[in-house]
């Protein structure tokens, strides 16, 4: 049971470099998410998609973007790192509605910016 | 926007005591989520709740969405030391966007 899974697992770049997060589920969920996660301040949302195509802004979307190419698949990118971006990325799906289908999480990115 | 506070930010406890803790939101909620983070690895979701005065439990785990639907609490019972880690409360609200608590991270001692 593959679930929800995120590559790579461990990052570290430097200040001005760009990568790409690729998480990919194998549950055919409609909803897709991105977090960031940093000591005491919980997971705050980065990006979400709510189908294939289809991408929008979460609580801290600044320096980021996002695709949804494909259904099984979420990219985020860092298009210029900053050292403000080093955290945990957690990607996570959904099968249907926001409100009421609870989220599945991937096993994290751990990124540092030097 | 939708604030929820998590309580309490720690607990240091014995193996076998039992373990309360909460989520307050500063309005209401229509789902309550309950999640548990062990060190390395993603929140994995132990508890979902629909509808306000809801009790579910699962195994030592037991939650329950409180009637005003401002809170929601969750008891382990008998902890035991794999239940160490954090734990997260997560709402929806009217605005059907997923808010998370800050987490309880709990230590279990022999």
């Amino acid at each position: 049971n593959a679930g929800v899974t995120q590559t790579p697992k461990f990052r570290v770049l430097k200040t001005g470099q760009s990568m790409t997060l690729l998480c990919a589920q194998d549950m055919n969920h409609e909803y897709m998410y991105w977090y960031r996660q940093d000591p005491g301040m919980g997971l705050r949302l980065i990006h979400y998609s709510v189908g294939e195509g289809t991408t929008a802004k979460g609580e801290v979307p600044d320096g980021y973007n996002v695709s949804r190419l494909k259904k099984q698949n979420f990219l985020l990118g860092l298009e210029s790192a900053a050292p403000s971006q080093t955290s945990v990325y957690f990607c996570a799906s959904s099968g249907g509605r926001y409100s009421n289908q609870p989220q599945h999480f991937g096993d994290g990115t751990r990124l540092s910016i030097l | 926007g939708q604030q929820l506070n998590q309580s309490p930010q720690s607990m240091f406890i014995q193996e076998g005591e039992d373990v309360s803790m909460n989520c307050t939101s500063s309005s209401i909620f229509n789902t309550w989520l309950w999640y548990k983070q062990d060190p390395g690895e993603g929140p994995v979701l132990l508890i979902a709740l629909y509808k306000a005065g809801e009790l579910t439990s699962n195994g030592r785990l037991t939650a329950q969405f409180g009637i005003t639907r401002k809170d929601s609490f969750l008891n382990i019972s008998a902890s035991i030391p794999s239940d160490v880690g954090i734990y997260f409360c997560g709402g929806t609200g009217t605005a059907s966007k997923l808010t998370f608590g800050t987490g309880t991270r709990l230590q279990v001692t022999l």
